[in-house]
């Protein structure tokens, strides 16, 4: 099946403390992104790539680093410098289409609170 | 600056009836607009998109309308099932801007249908 994993599903973290979520999509998708969810908010992004060992701030980069070696693979670190690390983080992959035909493709999410 | 708003943080629908979701944005470069369905600890799926060169798309139970003087755009899902309950985000992208996918999500709306 071709889809978009993102592990683990549930992470505790304790203050002070890196922790590095995981994205791999075998879809062949070349963009890939980072967003992360606040109860009563829509998604923000906080880093995407549009091709293998190159990526881009999003909204919210403060706090958060990552690396695109792989074109399957987009992982997130959040580090102990994001103040209010807690929140759901979902991971996308882009199709590119024609003009005006991208659609981004989420992965389950990884839920990530801190102690 | 909340560039895409779903001013309407919640709705009930019976079933079998029509669900309208309504979404404004302020940007008018935005050329490529998404809904997304979402349910409690899981990603969000895609559902239906409509680039700015057409003003309705339809896939099925759900049809999407533009209109661009206003900006604003509605999903429209008929007829309403139970499974439809879930928080329902509206998505837009300026493609123009170096076709990066960057999505611009409003903070969603929870639809219930009650049976």
């Amino acid at each position: 099946d071709g889809g978009i994993t993102q592990s683990p599903k549930y992470l505790f973290r304790k203050e002070g403390q890196n922790v590095t979520l995981s994205c791999e999509q075998n879809l062949n998708h070349d963009a890939m992104y980072w967003y992360r969810q606040d109860p009563g908010q829509g998604l923000r992004l906080i880093y995407y790539s549009q091709i293998v060992n190159d990526f881009q701030k999003g909204d919210i980069a403060e706090g958060y680093s990552v690396s695109r070696e792989k074109k399957e693979s987009f992982p997130l670190t959040v580090t102990s410098a994001q103040k209010n690390p807690t929140a759901l983080y979902l991971c996308a992959s882009r199709s590119r289409g024609g003009a005006n035909t991208d659609t981004q493709y989420f992965g389950p999410g990884t839920r990530l609170t801190v102690l | 600056d909340q560039q895409v708003k779903q001013n309407s943080p919640s709705l009930s629908v019976q079933e079998g009836r029509i669900s309208i979701l309504n979404c404004d944005y302020t940007n008018s470069m935005f050329d490529y607009f998404l809904w997304y369905k979402k349910y409690p600890a899981e990603g969000p799926t895609f559902l239906i998109s409509i680039s700015s060169i057409k003003d309705k798309n339809e896939d099925g139970r759900f049809t999407v309308f533009l209109n661009k003087s206003a900006k604003h755009l509605s999903l429209h899902i008929v007829p309403s099932q139970p499974g439809d309950s879930a928080v329902y985000f509206c998505a837009a992208s300026d493609n123009g801007s170096g076709n990066t996918g960057k999505l611009i999500f409003g903070q969603g709306t929870t639809l219930q249908v009650k049976p």
